[in-house]
Formats: C-alpha cells, structure tokens, sequence
C-alpha cells in the first residue's frame, strides 16, 4: 500500500531553518511528483511548492521563494523540504503528497508539526 | 497572486444535496480538484480533474466545472460528510497552485 511516512515534530528558534523528510513506499517513487502543503493552526491549507521525481522540475509559493528548497533521494524514495529564515508564522503542520495532474495530491503523509518560538 | 474563493460555511439536512462553489479566473484553462479534511486528519482527494471521482470515494461527491466556477456537490449528505472541503487549481501559467479559502460543511 502506498505510504508516505514523515520526520518528526521540530521546534525552532526564529531564524533557524527546518529540514522534514517524507519516505514514500508502495508504489515506484520515481512515477509521481511530491508536493509540499502547510497549514497554521486553525488555518486553511497553503500550498509550498511541487518536486518532480524523475526531472529537474520544480515550483515554489512565490510567496516562499528564497527561503524554500525541496530535494529528492531517489535511492532511497525520500523527498526533503528546507525551510529557512524561520518566523513565528512559520509554525504549522507541513504535510507531504504525492501528486500530479493526473490524479491530484492522492496520497499524504501524516504531517509534520514545526514550532517557532523564542 | 492567484487566488480561488469560496463560501466559508454551508449547513444542509441529512439526506440534502450540499453544493460548494469556487470560483477563479484560471478556472476555465486548469483542472480543479476538491479535497475533504476531517479534524485531526490529513487531507483526502474527493474529485480530481474537475469531476472525476478516485476509487474508493462514494458516488455521492461529484464536481462539474462552468466557466470561472466549478461546483462540488454533495448529494445524500450523511453525517460522516460533515468536514472542511477545499478547491485547488493552478493559476493561468499551470506553474504556481493554489488551494481555495475552504468551505465548512455542517449537517444540522
């Protein structure tokens, strides 16, 4: 069965930056792209950016350009999103997807939350 | 940037058909997709590519797309269907996507 299985909760000082995995397994990694999606507490979701596994492809929030980046492992079905230059409405659950136009963001990881606080 | 609007809340009767609106410019030159979250849970995809229904999901759901406007429609809602739903699409670029403001949907 496909699963997406993430890292850990974080808590951050401002200014730091955050790295969150996203181990896929169930399916071929390479077949599909990974998106990155946020919510703040209480919040609707916000989009973060898309990772082509099998191209040099990607794209970030406009909004988040300059302190994202995301990353692939193919070897080891792992996709990564960094983000720096923390603030305080970074704080959020940040969930991983597989996703593409096809089918849509169908498959999620469980979230991942990231704290920022002095 | 690109935005997608919908109505904040709607309430319906068990048994009644809830319809969720969104609307954005981009609508008619990109797909929309409609998500169902539950408190606590992660996003599940009801509709993708404007109106097809992935396995697995009731044929209750269906969407359907006109002009800068497509509609998620609920019909028969049941109780487990009380939950947050929100549109997503791309802007007219098809690079930067974006997710609507969510819609509540309460069954009296």
């Amino acid at each position: 069965q496909v699963q997406l299985v993430q890292s850990g909760a974080e808590v951050k000082k401002p200014g730091a930056s955050v790295k969150v995995s996203c181990k896929a397994s169930g399916y071929t990694f390479t077949n599909y792209g990974i998106t990155w999606v946020r919510q703040a507490p209480g919040q609707g979701l916000e989009w973060m950016g898309w990772i082509s596994t099998y191209s040099t492809h990607r794209n970030y929030a406009q909004r988040l350009e300059g302190r994202v980046t995301m990353t692939t492992d193919t070897s080891t079905s792992t996709a990564y999103m960094e983000l720096r230059s923390l603030r305080s409405d970074d704080t959020a659950l940040y969930y991983c997807a597989r996703g593409e136009r096809q089918v849509g963001f169908d498959y999620w990881g469980q979230g991942t939350l990231v704290t920022v606080s002095s | 940037s690109y935005e997608l609007t919908q109505p904040p809340s709607v309430s319906v009767s068990p048994g009644q058909t809830a319809r969720i609106t969104c609307s954005g410019d981009a609508l008619p030159q990109q797909y929309a997709y409609w998500y169902q979250q539950k408190p606590g849970q992660a996003p599940v995809v009801v509709i993708y590519k404007d109106s097809e229904r992935p396995s697995g999901i009731p044929e209750r759901f269906s969407g359907s797309s006109s002009g800068t406007t497509v509609t998620l429609t609920i019909s028969g809602v049941q109780a487990e269907d009380e939950a947050d739903y929100y549109c997503q699409s791309a802007d007219s670029s098809g690079t930067s996507w974006v997710f609507g403001t969510g819609t509540k949907v309460t069954v009296l």
